[in-house]
């Protein structure tokens, strides 16, 4: 079946420290990727999202790039702050369905520190 | 622009008391919609979809059930609760199948 895997958080960093988390796949067809965002007390928000491979998603200064060969969909940011304190999420939908089942990683805690 | 509301935002409920959770949509007709469940520490788990008035479809086997009583209408039901159906239910709808759009959330502890 479908499966995404996440680096184990917590993360702590400092602030304007370099941001990565790590995120694997397996899928039994052609995913799309995304990254969503919860912050405490919220629900999720798309982040950022590819759909085929070498696409790269970016917003808010995060960016991920669609990596088929090594099936991977790496969040990174330059500079964090602590208004990124929050648990980053990567998902992927298959296609062949007209719903979309999202397949969620574990989700991965960031804190940042002033 | 598209909103998407869930109440409550908070529940305290008894073991073997029924639930009633209730998700809209505004803005949008014809939404896919969806009911996920994010257990204390875990991931996402999708536990019912719906592509129409009526249709509901069931991903996990469980003590929940859902219906669709109006287009943008989605309502997550259970006649007796069990400790283990804790945790933050999140309502999302979509209309583009790969972009997914999340409610607020409704966090049930079932004591």
């Amino acid at each position: 079946g479908d499966s995404v895997t996440q680096m184990e958080g917590p993360v702590t960093l400092s602030e304007e420290a370099f941001l990565t988390i790590n995120c694997t796949y397996t899928a039994t067809g052609y995913p799309s990727l995304f990254w969503y965002v919860q912050y405490p007390g919220e629900g999720l928000q798309l982040l950022l999202k590819a759909t085929k491979a070498d696409d790269k998603g970016s917003n808010k200064g995060f960016e991920a790039t669609y990596r088929k060969e090594t099936t991977s969909f790496h969040l990174e940011k330059g500079s964090v702050q602590v208004s990124d304190s929050a648990v980053y999420f990567c998902a992927l939908i298959v296609g062949g369905t007209s719903y979309g089942k999202l397949t969620f990683g574990q989700g991965t805690i960031l804190t940042v520190h002033p | 622009s598209q909103t998407i509301h869930q109440w409550p935002a908070t529940l305290v409920q008894p073991v073997g008391s029924p639930l009633s959770l209730e998700c809209t949509v505004e803005g949008t007709s014809n939404p896919n919609l969806y009911w996920y469940r994010q257990a204390a520490g875990r991931g996402l788990q999708l536990l019912f979809y719906s592509v129409g008035i009526g249709q509901i479809s069931s991903e996990v086997p469980q003590n929940l059930s859902a219906s669709r009583p109006q287009d943008r209408q989605f309502i997550l039901s259970s006649k007796k609760l069990l400790l283990s159906d804790s945790g933050f239910y999140l309502c999302a709808w979509s209309v583009i199948r790969y972009e997914q759009y999340f409610g607020p959330g409704t966090r049930l502890t079932v004591t």
